[in-house]
């Protein structure tokens, strides 16, 4: 019984270029969320999203950032021109529906920007 | 933006002893969860708190919701070498927001007394 699956777990990219970030959630779970964790903080939320459907998009940078779920195939968080102010560890949860209990995070991706 | 303030940041604990950290916050959060992130991995949920005064206890660690829905405490007995590592609360609010939309503390990171 797979956990939230992200992948890579470390990706380094030059400023300017895209970095894609897959996460494919649980087994049976349609709801998945990305977070951004800089180094000695907490997590940040960026986006919430159902199958083809973004339902709150209140942390993302509005230039730059973008998410989707498919209806099949993993969600993808896609920055686009990076920058240094990029580097972090991006962090993937998903949960069955709206129960909290559920909610359960991936390992992670590290984006490095040189 | 809401800010959970999370203390001590730090703490070094010898086997054995008892170990108290908490998070308080201006805004009122209807539920608050623990996590605890081990170095490279993702949170992993240790107690979730969905009603004011109430008391939960998994195993060795304790929480509780405080009274005015603005502060919690987690509680670890009798400290193991395998607790170190950075325990996080994380908070939803009340007034909106999607039900994926957590804000967490900075963490509070427990290490081994040398």
């Amino acid at each position: 019984n797979a956990g939230v699956m992200q992948n890579p777990r470390h990706l380094v990219r030059r400023r300017g270029q895209e970095a894609r970030l897959r996460c494919s959630p649980m087994k049976g779970h349609s709801h998945v969320y990305w977070y951004r964790q800089l180094p000695e903080e907490g997590l940040k939320f960026m986006v919430y999203l159902q199958k083809e459907n973004i339902i709150d998009e209140s942390g993302m940078p509005k230039e730059r950032f973008s998410a989707e779920f498919p209806k099949e195939g993993p969600s993808i968080l896609r920055i686009q021109q990076v920058v240094r102010g990029d580097s972090a560890a991006y962090f993937c949860a998903s949960s069955p529906g709206t129960a909290l209990l559920g909610y359960t995070f991936g390992s992670g991706t590290r984006l490095t920007v040189v | 933006g809401q800010q959970l303030n999370q203390s001590p940041q730090s703490m070094f604990i010898q086997e054995g002893e008892d170990v108290s950290m908490n998070c308080t916050s201006s805004s009122i959060f209807n539920t608050w969860l623990w996590y605890k992130q081990d170095p490279g991995e993702g949170p992993v949920l240790l107690i979730a708190l969905y009603k004011a005064g109430e008391l939960t206890s998994n195993g060795r660690l304790t929480a509780q919701f405080g009274i005015t829905r603005k502060d919690s405490f987690l509680n670890i007995s009798a400290s193991i070498p395998s607790d170190v590592g950075i325990y996080f609360c994380a908070g939803q609010l009340t007034d909106g927001g999607s039900q994926g939309n957590l804000i967490f503390g900075k963490g509070t990171k427990l290490s081994v007394k040398p």
